[in-house]
């Protein structure tokens, strides 16, 4: 049964970097072949998916957060990661990871996540 | 703002039928698939409905899914008090990417 863990700092500085690790246990990260994706959740708000990327590392982001996020994979450790550069404290929130089930063949995509890890607090404060 | 849009809460009594809409435009619902995921409290989301319809194994039958044009929708049938939770839809955009509803709280009378 895949499980996901998300791990990381739970406590960040406005300006720096949000770092994070997603560690797949119970299957590969790579077998077989995924997308694997960030979503976050701020306290009382909705969801807000960050970016996702192909076991390859191919990769996909928000347009709206593509200029601060990074998602890299090591297959080695089965793991996937997250960045998040320039914090502000509207990045507060708990960052879950998920096996991304997106497909576009054909003329029309599936997009679904799951499982999720039970996801980690971050909060950026001074 | 979220791109799809959910009315923020639904409520009914145990036993009765409840439906989550969630709206969408051409570039999400038109040509793509719908997932739909539960939030209990403290919990994360849990795959409830993908390509549309289908349920994951475990999911029972009491949940449904479909969708027209560029609308979608999440049935509940006979409401049960730990359906009590949150409920987000979700898609590919063809200019986004991924998308999500803001969420309907669902509350068992």
């Amino acid at each position: 049964q895949l499980q996901l863990q998300e791990s990381g700092p739970g406590l960040v500085k406005p300006s720096e970097t949000l770092s994070l690790t997603c560690t797949v246990s119970g299957g590969s990260i790579s077998n077989p072949p995924s997308y694997w994706g960030w979503i976050r959740q701020s306290p009382g708000k909705g969801l807000e998916w960050l970016g996702s990327l192909y076991y390859t590392g191919a990769t996909h982001y928000n347009p709206s957060l593509e200029s601060r996020v990074t998602v890299s994979v090591d297959t080695s450790k089965n793991q996937f990661s997250l960045k998040l550069t320039s914090v502000t404290a509207a990045d507060t929130a708990v960052y879950y990871c998920a096996r991304d089930g997106l497909d576009c063949g054909g003329s029309a995509c599936t997009n679904w996540f799951d499982p999720w890890g039970p996801g980690t607090l971050v909060t950026v404060s001074s | 703002q979220s791109v799809l849009t959910q009315p923020p809460s639904v409520s009914a009594a145990p036993g009765q039928n409840v439906t989550i809409s969630c709206s969408g435009s051409n570039s999400n619902f038109k040509n793509n698939f719908v997932s739909w995921y539960q939030q209990l409290p403290g919990t994360a989301p849990k795959l409830l409905i993908f390509d549309t319809n289908k349920r994951p194994t475990g999911i029972p039958d009491r949940f449904s899914g479909s969708k027209s044009g560029t609308s979608a929708t999440l049935g509940i049938t006979g409401l049960q008090p730990g359906d009590e939770a949150d409920y987000y839809c979700g898609t590919w955009d063809s200019s986004l990417d991924v998308v999500f509803g803001g969420g309907t709280k669902v509350t068992v009378l």
